[in-house]
């Protein structure tokens, strides 16, 4: 299995701000996901990291609200721009494990509270 | 429409008592169901993957089964330590390539 490191954890950020998060896999990983979770709700999908490509993402999710890199195949940041206390949430990093089965795993989150 | 669907959102047990999850899907093309758990502040971690009806995978007190509609994930002579937030989720053939989509979870708490 893949371990997922997130940094930072968790932060308090003013509104207008704009916060970026951090994912390393400690393996080569050809997929990695960005997720947010908001209480109550779904793990909903923002956007595909494509290695050395602009990221694909997700209906209602924009590159210029959550602009993605991922330069290599183990590191991936996500940014929330101009942040708004709707931004507040949990923010998930994954990534496809080697298995056939094929399946993914997570990061701890990364919990952002916006003010 | 949800195209994942878990219920209850919540359940409560009394230690050793056997209950199941569901989780009812409307994905055409399934390319696995996936069970996970989710503890507080932590990032869900994976159980089982099932690919095909009439399936079953089981791991300790945890027994998955899949039909061509459904989930269920059975719970056998639960303990405490298996409080925790089960999520399910699908991957399917149009969409986003490896992704899943994710129910939102039965908040399970056992009582000892």
């Amino acid at each position: 299995s893949a371990v997922i490191s997130q940094k930072p954890s968790r932060d308090i950020c003013q509104r207008g701000t704009s916060l970026t998060i951090q994912c390393q896999v400690d393996s080569q990983v050809t997929m990695m996901f960005w997720y947010r979770q908001q209480p109550g709700q779904s793990l909903t999908l923002i956007a595909t990291a494509n290695q050395g490509s602009e990221a694909t993402y997700e209906s209602g999710f924009v590159i210029d609200k959550f602009p993605i890199s991922r330069p290599n195949l183990t590191f991936s940041t996500l940014t929330v721009s101009n942040l708004s206390p709707e931004d507040s949430s949990i923010y998930l990093c994954s990534a496809r494990g080697q298995t056939n089965t094929g399946e993914l795993f997570f990061g701890e989150g990364s919990r952002l509270t916006v003010l | 429409e949800d195209q994942v669907t878990q219920s209850p959102e919540a359940l409560r047990l009394q230690e050793g008592e056997s209950s199941s999850l569901n989780c009812s899907y409307t994905v055409s093309g399934l390319r696995g169901l996936f069970w996970y758990r989710q503890d507080p502040g932590k990032g869900p971690e994976f159980l089982f993957t099932l690919y095909s009806a009439g399936e079953e995978k089981e791991k300790e007190r945890l027994k998955a089964t899949l039909t061509k509609k459904e989930s269920f994930l059975h719970i056998t002579a639960p303990k405490p330590e298996d409080s925790a937030t089960y999520l399910c989720a699908v991957r399917q053939e149009a969409g986003s390539g490896y992704a899943l989509n994710f129910g939102k979870g039965t908040s399970l708490l056992v009582t000892p």
